[in-house]
C-alpha cells in the first residue's frame, strides 16, 4: 500500500526566514510525485509534478526536489502571502491503481 | 479561463435528508474526481468517472453516489447524510488518469 507522511505538521517561520517541507513516501513504482498548496475552506491547487529522482521544479519562492525516499518543498525568503497547507501526493506505477495517495499535509505560517 | 467549478460553495442540510453537490469543468478532460477532506486530513477519493465508466473505491460508503450525465458535469449524491459526513467535497479533473489532477474550489456540508 503506498504511504506518505509530511514533516513537520505545522511550521511557523518569520518573514523571509527560509527553510523546507519534507514529503517522505514508499510506493510501488513512482508515476509521479506531486505537490499542492491549500488555503483554508479552498480546493488544493496544484504547484508542482516530480517523475524521477534527481528532478528539481521552481516556481517563485518555492523549489520542489525529489530523491528515491522523499520529495523536499524549499522555500526560500517567505512571504505571508505563502501562508497555507502544503499537500504532497503520490502516483503509483502499477497499471488500474494510478490513484493519489496524499499526505495530511505542513501547515505553513509565515510571521509578518 | 478553464477551470474546475463547484455548486455550491457551502451547502447545510439536515441529518437525513438527501443532497446533491455539482461539479463542472471546462476543460474537456475525460476523468472527474469526488473527495472528501475532513478538517486536518488529507483528501481521501470516493469515486472516479473515466469517460462513462463509473469506479468506486472499496471503502465508499453506499450511501454516497455518483451521476455524470455528460463530459463536462459530475454530481455526488448523499442519500441519507449523517452527522460523519460533514467535510469538505472536492472535485478534480484529469486529461487521463496517469496525469495531474485539477481541483474545484469545494462544498463545504454541514449536517445538521
Amino acid at each position: 500500500e503506498d504511504q506518505v507522511t509530511q514533516s513537520p505538521e505545522a511550521l511557523r517561520l518569520q518573514e523571509g526566514e527560509s527553510s523546507s517541507l519534507n514529503c517522505s513516501y514508499t510506493v510501488s513504482g513512482l508515476r509521479g510525485l506531486f505537490w499542492y498548496r491549500q488555503d483554508p475552506g479552498k480546493g488544493p491547487e496544484f504547484l508542482f509534478t516530480l517523475y524521477s529522482a534527481g528532478e528539481e521544479k521552481e516556481k517563485e519562492r518555492l523549489k520542489a526536489t525529489l530523491t528515491k525516499k522523499e520529495s523536499f518543498l524549499h522555500i526560500t525568503a517567505p512571504k505571508p502571502e505563502d501562508s497555507a497547507t502544503y499537500l504532497c501526493a503520490v502516483q503509483g506505477g502499477i497499471f488500474g491503481n494510478e490513484k493519489l495517495t496524499f499526505g495530511t499535509g505542513t501547515r505553513l505560517t509565515i510571521i509578518p | 479561463d478553464a477551470m474546475v467549478i463547484q455548486n455550491p460553495r457551502y451547502q447545510v442540510t439536515q441529518f437525513g435528508k438527501p443532497v446533491t453537490l455539482s461539479c463542472s469543468q471546462t476543460l474537456n478532460h475525460n476523468v472527474m474526481y469526488w473527495y472528501q477532506q475532513k478538517s486536518s486530513q488529507a483528501p481521501k477519493l470516493l469515486f472516479h468517472y473515466y469517460d462513462k465508466d463509473f469506479n468506486n473505491e472499496a471503502d465508499t460508503p453506499d450511501n454516497f453516489q455518483s451521476r455524470r450525465p455528460n463530459t463536462s458535469f459530475c454530481f455526488l449524491d448523499i442519500r441519507s447524510p449523517g452527522l460523519g459526513d460533514a467535510a469538505m467535497y472536492l472535485c478534480a479533473t484529469s486529461r487521463n488518469l496517469q496525469d495531474t489532477q485539477y481541483f474545484g474550489p469545494g462544498t463545504r456540508l454541514t449536517v445538521l
